[in-house]
């Protein structure tokens, strides 16, 4: 089976500063894939940055990027300067090959960016 | 491209009613997923179309809820009858068949209220 864990609730960061969201996870599945999504308050989960288990490169993708932690078991999502925009909750979720396109969810993070 | 769209976009209903979601995926995406999201927690999954095939449903509470997905494209979601226990954000979302990198995307979804 497989698990998402997302320890904090909720974070706060100052605007222009970095923020680390932290995520582990927990799966027997040889290879897998591991995604950030944020949902804003309109509702839509906006997919933000992949990493695959193989991979040799941590991900990035702009201002976010992913810390990639295969021995821990952890993919942490790095926000760089922060802007107002970014409040919202973000979701750790992971793809496994054993369970085909099956995605599983933690219970997410909110984010405040204080000005 | 057009993204994956739902409606209604929020619905409120008495117990014990009736209520539909309707779904249209990305254009050439083979896999649907329903997924139900609790206030204040992650997505969890209903239901996972492959084509026109539901290939797992294992969480989907068949005594009062149903879908189909006909010629493999829109999708609809029922509940008869509901309970106050289902309001929820009902969420759509599609993908591409094959790779444990693609990406899931996902509607706005629908927020249902059961009064």
């Amino acid at each position: 089976a497989q698990k998402i864990t997302q320890t904090q609730p909720g974070m706060f960061v100052q605007e222009k500063e970095a923020v680390t969201l932290d995520c582990t996870y927990d799966t027997s599945d040889p290879s897998y894939g591991l995604f950030w999504y944020k949902q804003p308050s309109s509702g839509e989960m906006i997919f933000l940055i992949y990493q695959g288990s193989y991979d040799q490169q941590n991900a990035t993708e702009g201002r976010y990027s992913l810390n990639f932690q295969k021995a821990r078991k952890s993919a942490n999502l790095v926000i760089s300067a922060s802007q107002l925009g970014d409040s919202a909750m973000y979701f750790c979720a992971m793809r496994g090959s054993n369970t085909g396109n099956q995605f599983y969810f933690g219970t997410g993070t909110s984010l405040t960016v204080i000005p | 491209e057009a993204g994956v769209v739902q409606s209604p976009r929020y619905k409120i209903i008495e117990k014990k009613q009736p209520v539909a979601f309707w779904c249209n995926p990305i254009s050439g995406h083979n896999t649907l997923y329903w997924y139900r999201q609790n206030l204040g927690q992650g997505p969890e999954l209903l239901i996972r179309y492959e084509n026109e095939e539901a290939v797992d449903d294992s969480q989907l509470p068949k005594d009062r809820f149903s879908a189909e997905r006909l010629k493999g494209v829109d999708s609809t979601l029922k509940i008869q009858p509901a309970e106050l226990g289902d309001s929820a954000v009902y969420l759509c979302a599609s993908s591409l068949q094959q790779g444990l990198g693609m990406t899931a995307f996902f509607g706005q979804g629908t927020r249902l209220t059961v009064v």
